[in-house]
């Protein structure tokens, strides 16, 4: 597509609840980039794919995060057993590669806003 | 660790004078700096890179490695320069990760 897609825009959910978060990269950007962004605050690495791999999930804040990118395009963020510090705006960024230089630089989606409540 | 510090949250200008949003940033190797921007209901986007050494929007920003900062400047602000600014850091190694500053609001009054 033109850009990057999120979806939904915005989720509320229950505490305790499961949660799912899409992320549609520009066609043909091979890494793709979950942040996280709480009020207040810059946004924060959670996961890196290169292709269909998590190159780097260092940022994951535990166990109940997790990524996946099965076909090296889409990628769904889920999160189990929501909490209310869960409560952010999460966004994706994809680049054509990873590396330095003008042509890496990212492009982000809109961002989705997830509410625990 | 690398970090990105950003010490203003607020800053107000009038409309027409010079505007400069501070980055200090914390990193032992050789960094790439950005500066990202968002204004009001928009996706963040990129503003400029120092490897670029661009003015996009008549915003400059100089790495200075003696003093660990990468300052952003316009000498004359516009009201449409009104949003969020984010200083970042790419690091040599991890030539992927970004580390944000707080960021710093920008409110040009007419």
């Amino acid at each position: 597509g033109a850009g990057v897609s999120q979806t939904p825009s915005n989720k509320v959910t229950e505490k305790g609840k499961y949660v799912e978060l899409r992320c549609d990269p520009i066609s043909g950007h091979t890494a793709l980039y979950w942040y996280r962004q709480s009020l207040g605050q810059g946004p924060e690495f959670l996961i890196y794919f290169q292709g269909t791999g998590a190159a780097d999930d260092s940022g994951l804040p535990n166990d109940r995060f997790f990524a996946v990118r099965p076909e090296g395009s889409v990628s769904t963020l889920k999160i189990q057993r929501t909490e209310r510090g869960d409560s952010a705006v999460y966004l994706c960024a994809s680049s054509l590669s990873a590396g330095t230089g003008v042509n890496y630089g990212y492009t982000f989606g809109s961002g989705t806003r997830l509410t625990v409540v | 660790a690398q970090r990105v510090t950003q010490p203003e949250k607020l800053l107000s200008v009038f409309k027409g004078a010079p505007v400069e949003l501070k980055c200090n940033y914390s990193y032992s190797g050789s960094p790439e700096l950005f500066w990202y921007v968002q204004y009001s209901r928009q996706r963040l986007q990129l503003l400029l890179r120092h490897i670029s050494r661009e003015s996009i929007k008549g915003f400059t920003a100089d790495l200075n490695k003696g003093e660990t900062s990468f300052h952003l400047k316009k000498p004359f602000a516009q009201e449409e320069d009104s949003a969020m600014y984010y200083c970042a850091l790419r690091s040599g190694g991890s030539n992927y990760k970004l580390t944000f500053g707080k960021g710093t609001l920008l409110t040009v009054n007419p």
